[in-house]
């Protein structure tokens, strides 16, 4: 059964350390998207790769935030360094190019 | 500016009635239109979609939406809703084949 994997699921910090999240996407999909999602701000897109390559990132805060696609099987998100702001869930999708999303599980983060 | 818009934060029902939320979008360019179901702590499931062809699309437990370009919605209906339906419903939109959109959600809560 395929599925976007993410890891960790969830994740405690201290203001002002570096927290990196981790997806799978689906093989095959050459669409990966980072969303994350508030109770006040709903579901923002962050940044969105097509074939590795990064094609949208304005919904990121460039300051601290960076995302990547070392290779097809991988995409990260890295926030550095985190501030209370910055928790909510994290969403990767990934989709096969027809803008199709399929998602993980997501990975809460709490930044205390 | 692209925007998606649900009309109903939240839609409290009785079991066995019909509902309909509503999305609308703006957009003067092609563009494929999607509803996603999440439950509680879980990512986001893909309900149905339009990509193209016919404006009515069904998904497998019951749900419909109808595309209708002149007034540029893409509300969801069922026709009688079950405890299990509850759950927070997002309308997305993808323009031009690319990134994807989502709007605030609707909350739809089914009581006996």
């Amino acid at each position: 059964d395929a599925r976007v994997t993410q890891t960790p699921r969830h994740k405690v910090t201290e203001m002002g350390q570096e927290v990196t999240m981790r997806c799978q996407p689906i093989l095959g999909h050459n669409t990966v998207f980072w969303y994350r999602q508030t109770m006040m701000q709903g579901l923002e897109l962050l940044a969105y790769f097509r074939n590795r390559a990064p094609l949208d990132d304005s919904g990121m805060p460039k300051d601290r935030f960076s995302a990547e696609m070392p290779d097809a099987t991988l995409a990260t998100l890295k926030i550095q360094p985190s501030e209370p702001r910055d928790s909510a869930v994290y969403f990767c999708a990934s989709g096969p190019g027809r803008a199709e999303a399929f998602f993980g599980q997501g990975t809460r983060l709490t930044v205390v | 500016a692209q925007s998606v818009t649900q009309l109903d934060s939240q839609v409290p029902v009785f079991e066995e009635a019909p509902v309909e939320l509503r999305c609308n979008y703006s957009s003067s360019v092609s563009v494929y239109l999607f509803w996603y179901v999440q439950y509680p702590n879980q990512g986001l499931q893909l309900l149905l979609k339009y990509l193209s062809g016919s404006t009515l699309v069904e998904s497998i437990n019951g749900f419909e939406a109808e595309f209708n370009k002149s007034q540029t919605s893409f509300h969801l209906r069922k026709p009688s809703v079950h405890i299990s339906d509850t759950a927070e419903y997002f309308c997305a939109v993808s323009y031009n084949n690319n990134d994807m959109r989502f709007g605030a959600g609707t909350r739809l809560t089914v009581k006996p």
